[in-house]
């Protein structure tokens, strides 16, 4: 079955590390997206890829980093100059907006 | 600054009653429109899209589009506990990512 796979399900940072957070999807779609959600928020942007070697940021970019080296792939990296990385990531495909997103389950990212 | 406006709830209707929820865009230009689900600790899922004014079901879901006023809503009917949610409403505005509303949380009381 197609889909979009994230990992870990939960991840520990301690302060001062970067982390890596995983999102691979086999359903053939151009468009990738990151999204951070905080208790009682709505889902913030904070990068996107539209094709592969290339991506742009959202409105909370700051402090994360992306690759998109195969269509297949975009991790995400939270660096340690993002101060409050404590949320639910969730990670998103799309072959054309008229069809909407299709997300991943999510990865819960604890500071320790 | 595109916006996509929720009423946060919580929205409690009983059992078997319609329940509604509605969301207003501020970019006249949007161009379709999404309704995601999301349970507690899980990953919103797609339940309904719209394109054109009007009226489209499926199911136990109806979704009303009204471009001229810029609103959007979802009605469900014969409302469940399992419905018990938050609702995303998403707006797609042109060659952007999709605009997420806050999401209105509903719950359906047995």
């Amino acid at each position: 079955d197609g889909g979009i796979t994230q990992s870990p399900k939960y991840l520990f940072r301690k302060e001062g590390q970067n982390v890596t957070l995983s999102c691979e999807q086999n359903l053939n779609h151009d468009a990738m997206y990151w999204y951070r959600q905080d208790p009682g928020q709505g889902l913030r942007l904070i990068y996107y890829s539209q094709i592969v070697n290339d991506f742009q940021k959202g409105d909370i970019a700051e402090g994360y980093s992306v690759s998109r080296e195969k269509k297949e792939s975009f991790p995400l990296t939270v660096t340690s100059a993002q101060k409050n990385p404590t949320a639910f990531y969730l990670c998103a495909s799309s072959k054309d907006r008229d069809y909407g997103y299709t997300f991943g389950s999510g990865t819960r990212l604890t500071v320790v | 600054q595109k916006e996509v406006e929720q009423n946060s709830g919580p929205l409690s209707v009983p059992e078997g009653a319609i329940a509604s929820l509605n969301c207003t865009y501020s970019d006249r230009g949007s161009q379709s429109f999404f309704w995601y689900r999301q349970y507690s600790g899980k990953s919103p899922e797609l339940i309904m899209f719209i394109y054109s004014n009007g009226d489209k079901e499926d199911g136990r879901f109806t979704a009303q589009l009204n471009k001229a006023s810029q609103y959007v809503s979802l009605l469900i009917r014969d409302s469940q506990p399992s419905d018990s949610a938050t609702y995303l409403c998403a707006v797609n505005s042109g060659n952007t990512p999709l605009v997420f509303g806050k999401g209105t949380r509903l719950s359906v009381i047995a």
